[in-house]
């Protein structure tokens, strides 16, 4: 079985650009989780995303926003890139929702985000 | 809320000597409780979870972790170090409260091997 799948592994954008990240999650995993991990702050969840419901939100600025399409693949968008968005973006996938014992996360490889 | 701690933000090992990564918790409910480890430029692999059927966790690699309410914690332990294992390691603890994949990570304690 094929593995989450993030696109593209690394991404340098400019101040004020806008990015689109994808994520494919594990086959028959219908929940998607992002999280973003910076030297600073470590892994802060972004948000979940399941059966194309967002179910939770982190603390984070609106200019992040995602979604997920009907066959579970995931995009998050950032809006108005600010240095302080350079970070690993780590996507995750479940079976079911919840992310407990009985539904452990398997994260992908990461998209590598550098603002200049 | 839930939260966890990860008592060593970096962890040296010779090859061959046991490995101990130190974590408390702080959990409302009966927790979900995980590590994870990251090798560099890697995602985060999953590599136990407890699960309430047993306060001793094998995982994979040789890695095992013990629950202990009493003390709110859940180390993780190998009995000989690989140079293979040189890694980051997360403590992680799932957020009950919200029913969703948030999860909750420790800063990770940074595991150096030398041969």
């Amino acid at each position: 079985k094929a593995g989450v799948t993030q696109t593209p592994r690394y991404l340098i954008k400019t101040r004020g650009q806008q990015v689109t990240l994808s994520c494919s999650p594990i086959s028959g995993h219908r929940s998607v989780s992002w999280y973003q991990q910076t030297p600073g702050q470590g892994l802060q969840f972004l948000f979940e995303y399941f059966s194309e419901t967002q179910r939770n939100k982190g603390n984070f600025p609106g200019r992040f926003s995602g979604r997920q399409f009907s066959n579970s693949r995931s995009e998050m968008n950032v809006s108005t890139l600010e240095l302080g968005d350079s970070a690993l973006y780590l996507c995750a996938s479940s079976s079911l929702t919840g992310g407990g014992y009985n539904s452990p996360l398997h994260f992908g490889n990461g998209t590598r985000l550098t603002v200049t | 809320a839930q939260s966890v701690t990860q008592l060593d933000s970096h962890v040296s090992v010779s090859e061959g000597t046991p490995v101990l990564l130190r974590c408390n918790y702080s959990s409302s409910y009966s927790p979900s409780l995980f590590w994870y480890v990251q090798h560099p430029n890697k995602g985060l692999q999953l590599l136990l979870k407890y699960t309430s059927a047993a306060t001793l966790v094998k995982g994979i690699n040789g890695f095992e972790a013990e629950f202990k309410k009493s003390e709110t914690s859940f180390h993780l332990t190998k009995p000989s170090a690989h140079m293979s294992d040189a890694a980051e390691y997360f403590c992680v603890v799932s957020d009950h409260s919200s029913n969703t994949g948030k999860l909750i990570f420790g800063q990770g304690t940074t595991l150096q091997v030398k041969p």
